[in-house]
């Protein structure tokens, strides 16, 4: 079966700090990923999409970057954290594969505050 | 236009209460299509996949309608668990196999 590790659950950081997010996938190949943030009582944004290795679409302008050194890694950085960085983030997978559904499954969530 | 919209709600209902969510997505070419909830302060999780003729699971049947591009989940004998947000989702399944997630519906159900 698959699954999806994302951590830490949870990061106090200081203004100016680097971050480094990390998310593995197991027990699936060449997987779509996804970097989500959702600030509190806010909807999902989408801040990074990639459908492969080292091909990353960012999807709104901001502090952050996203890389995919292997297949099944995903990692969100941030040379230097702003306080508005602080919310949810969630790193997501889905399928390419069109014979099973391509629905989209979640890490548990890194729930950042930048101080 | 956002390509998947939704009312966000809040909806409040009654314990029992038939209650229902509508989506509509921009994109005519999404090919799949997910109901997901999400409790607060948790990741979202797959509810239900709809399907052309329509489908139920339980009290939840989800309804599609691809000539006027909406997505229906009705919730019937609503309990005080299902309180969370309902999230509309649409995936184009274009070369780039991208799942949209709409803004979500959050619904509060009141004993």
């Amino acid at each position: 079966s698959q699954t999806i590790h994302q951590w830490p659950a949870t990061l106090v950081q200081p203004v100016g700090s680097p971050l480094s997010l990390e998310c593995t996938v197991e027990g699936t190949s060449n997987p779509n990923l996804y970097w989500y943030r959702q600030a509190a009582g806010r909807g999902l944004q989408l801040l990074f999409y990639s459908i492969g290795i080292d091909q990353i679409s960012s999807e709104v302008p901001q502090n952050l970057s996203a890389s995919r050194p292997q297949d099944r890694q995903f990692i969100l950085s941030s040379k230097k954290l702003l306080l508005s960085d602080s919310g949810f983030y969630l790193c997501a997978w889905s399928r390419k594969n069109r014979v099973l559904n391509t629905e989209a499954f979640f890490g548990q969530g890194t729930r950042l505050t930048v101080v | 236009r956002k390509e998947v919209e939704q009312d966000p709600g809040p909806f409040n209902v009654p314990e029992g209460a038939t209650v229902a969510f509508n989506c509509t997505y921009s994109n005519s070419a999404s090919q799949s299509f997910f109901w997901y909830r999400q409790d607060c302060r948790k990741e979202p999780k797959l509810l239900m996949s709809v399907y052309s003729s329509g489908n139920e699971d339980g009290r939840f049947t989800a309804q599609l309608n691809r000539a006027s591009q909406y997505i229906s989940l009705l919730i019937r004998d609503s309990k005080l668990s299902d309180s969370a947000t309902y999230l509309c989702v649409v995936n184009r399944e274009t070369s780039y196999d991208k799942v949209i997630f709409g803004p979500g519906t959050s619904l509060s159900v009141i004993p």
